[in-house]
């Protein structure tokens, strides 16, 4: 069936760099995506959301970017900090009202002091 | 805002024997969701409710799991009997719906180990 999965599973990056975290979706239907932060020992965190009439959403030292094009979603980090090691999810919806999540398989992201 | 709250947060039972997870959702969200977390599936949806009513129970594995929501300020999710493969880290989840869209709030988990 489809689903939503990610190109890289792990992620190291320098703190103070930028940090790019990528998912790549199959359902061509879904028009809403998430990205939730999850810290070990934690519960998923949301992030920040975007829906599919936009391609870009910023919020603090975060953007997400949609390609529907090529059903592709990304993760920016802007000057990454030791607390944001984590793993990262992306999750997508068919519709915005539609409350069934299909979560991505995850990338973690280790941030080098 | 007390956010999600599971209990236990970590349990350990052997194989045969039932297993209850509880949540409390965060005050005033009217959706309740269970979620199983496993190295090899990631984050699956078991079941969800709306308005205390079971909306999608398709991700529940098998008879042996079942989930009920009594009042808007609480759940449980039993597996009766456990098996050694139903060990996962099980959330709860909560949202207002409708007015903020997708967001989802997760509890902070339960650990289940079954030997």
């Amino acid at each position: 069936g489809e689903s939503v999965g990610l190109h890289l599973p792990t992620l190291s990056v320098q703190e103070g760099d930028n940090s790019i975290i990528n998912c790549a979706y199959s359902n061509s239907a879904s028009d809403y995506f998430i990205w939730y932060k999850q810290e070990s020992g934690k519960g998923p965190q949301f992030i920040i959301d975007i829906r599919s009439n936009m391609d870009k959403r910023q919020g603090q030292r975060v953007t997400v970017l949609l390609n529907k094009t090529v059903k592709h979603l990304s993760l920016q980090i802007a000057a990454t900090q030791p607390g944001d090691s984590a793993v990262y999810f992306c999750a997508e919806t068919i519709n915005f009202g539609n409350e069934k999540l299909t979560f991505g398989t995850g990338t973690r992201l280790t941030i080098i002091p | 805002d007390a956010g999600v709250i599971q209990s236990p947060r970590h349990e350990v039972t052997e194989m045969g024997q039932e297993v209850t997870l509880r949540c409390k959702p965060i005050s005033g969200h009217n959706s309740l969701f269970w979620y199983r977390q496993t190295m090899m599936r990631g984050l699956e949806l078991l079941i969800y409710f709306n308005n205390n009513v079971p909306i999608d129970d398709s991700g529940m594995p098998e008879d042996r799991f079942s989930a009920k929501m009594p009042n808007a300020s609480f759940s449980t999710l039993k597996i009766q009997p456990s098996e050694p493969r139903d060990s996962a880290v099980y959330f709860c989840a909560s949202s207002l719906r409708p007015g903020s869209g997708n967001t989802i709030y997760f509890g902070e988990g339960s650990w289940l180990t079954v030997v």
